[in-house]
């Protein structure tokens, strides 16, 4: 099994910027996708391939990756976007993993 | 329109079995991977097992000789077995669709979830 580390808490006034760290040896050969889960509700898919933004995110929400780390940009935060955000990954042998989760916090 | 409903869920003392039922709507399960996902309460989410379009499974270390996924194509669902349960695996299931396209190894579509409560 692997890792994947976030940061626990990133907390943000409305209309900055939040970036959220997905960090783990096995991204280094491959690729993180991004969910957001909202009190009671299901994961919604945010990122995939760590920078393509599936249809319907909005443009303000952006993906990177350099080496062993991804991130997750959210340019002019809005209230709408507090949420747990998770990165999650998958190897050559079947399994998938997420990470630890980052709670958004707009101040 | 895609959907996914899972069922099943319910109060279990430890040791005991459920099985978890995840019916699909609008694609077909036997052409696409199913995956089931657990959160529990307070949590992080955890990825529980996967079973692809051929039938081939895998499991996480946490469920491996415990846990047994499986689906029926004519009924368009998939199963999560459920045995030996233990507290720590109450929580919320998820059952989701691997997104169908080449080299994607995300979830593009996830039910509501049903809730497991391992309490005696």
């Amino acid at each position: 099994s692997y890792d994947l580390t976030q940061p626990p808490a990133v907390s943000v006034s409305p209309g900055q910027t939040a970036t959220i760290t997905c960090s783990g040896d096995v991204l280094a050969k491959h690729y993180v996708y991004w969910y957001q889960q909202k009190p009671g509700q299901a994961p919604v898919l945010m990122m995939y391939k760590d920078t393509v933004r599936p249809s319907g995110i909005p443009e303000r929400f952006s993906g990177s990756s350099s080496g062993t780390t991804v991130t997750l940009t959210i340019s002019g935060v809005q209230a709408e976007d507090e949420a747990d955000y998770y990165c999650q990954s998958a190897d050559n042998s079947g399994t998938y993993v997420f990470g630890t989760g980052t709670t958004v916090t707009v101040l | 329109e895609v959907r996914l409903v899972e069922s099943g869920g319910g109060l279990v003392q430890p040791g005991g079995s459920l099985r978890l039922s995840c019916v699909a709507s609008g694609f077909n399960v036997n052409t696409n991977y199913m995956t089931w996902v657990r959160q529990a309460p307070g949590k992080g989410l955890e990825w529980v097992s996967v079973i692809s379009s051929g039938g081939t499974t895998h499991y996480a270390d946490s469920v491996k000789g415990r846990f047994i996924i499986s689906k029926d194509n004519s009924k368009n669902t998939v199963y999560l077995q459920m045995n030996t349960l233990k507290a720590e695996d109450t929580a919320f299931y998820f059952c989701a669709r691997v997104a169908p396209a080449y080299d994607a190894h995300y979830f593009d579509y996830w039910g509501p979830g049903t809730l497991v409560t391992v309490s005696s």
